[in-house]
């Protein structure tokens, strides 16, 4: 999942498997979640967002969950394919202030074909 | 579809030089940001600006300025650049109302300063 460091977390599943994207927010003010992906070249594109009054969301083939007690944030991709490969981000938005959403430091997922 | 096209894909650069990076999107979205994209860092905010003419400070706007005469552009100045600011820089759009859901990004920027 997504963590201190330089370094960027790397997820290596093999296509069909299903993946587990981890992601820790800080801010307890935040009510608002969004998932982006980013493929290489390009820039992040939206995938899924889930507010803090619910505790899971789906979309076509990904899932968001959420766990406001521990502050933590989950996308989990079915059937993983080799499109899926990319940098996965979470941002976090606050109620209040700019709401500007603050951006993790990303997750790489590689699928092997 | 939405479109936020940045004008460069790569771009290098002199220590000291000023530098201009343009981003132009076809939405008529209010709200545009400038986000610059480090390795493990992930995405960090320079400015954005939600009309014309208006600018508001991120989380890194030292050593950057930002300009907005017209609602569908949105630049980046670095008024000196120094080789920290070699980076990706990515530029964002959203509709006003919804300033913090589903931005729209461009391709981005590949800044090297030498």
């Amino acid at each position: 999942g997504e963590s201190v460091g330089l370094h960027l977390p790397t997820l290596s599943v093999q296509e069909g498997d299903n993946s587990i994207i981890n992601c820790a927010y800080s801010n307890s003010a935040s009510d608002y979640f969004i998932w982006y992906k980013q493929e290489s070249g390009k820039g992040p594109q939206f995938i899924i967002d889930i507010r803090s009054n619910m505790d899971k969301r789906q979309g076509q083939r990904v899932t968001v969950l959420l766990n406001k007690t521990v502050k933590h944030l989950s996308l989990q991709i079915a059937a993983t394919q080799p499109g899926d490969s990319a940098v996965y981000f979470c941002a976090e938005s606050p109620q209040g202030g700019s709401y500007i959403p603050t951006f993790g430091r990303g997750t790489s997922l590689i699928v092997h074909p | 579809d939405v479109k936020v096209t940045q004008s460069s894909r790569y771009l290098v650069k002199r220590t000291g030089e000023k530098v201009f990076l343009e981003c132009v999107q076809d939405m008529d979205h209010e709200n545009m940001f400038w986000y610059r994209q480090d390795p493990g860092l992930g995405l960090r905010l320079i400015y954005f600006s939600y009309d014309v003419k208006m600018k508001e400070k991120g989380d890194i706007p030292e050593g950057y300025s930002v300009s907005r005469e017209k609602k569908e552009r949105f630049s980046l100045i670095l008024e000196s650049a120094s080789t920290n600011q070699t980076s990706m820089y990515l530029c964002a759009s959203s509709i006003l109302g919804m300033i913090r859901e589903k931005l729209f990004f461009g391709s981005g920027t590949q800044l090297s300063v030498l």
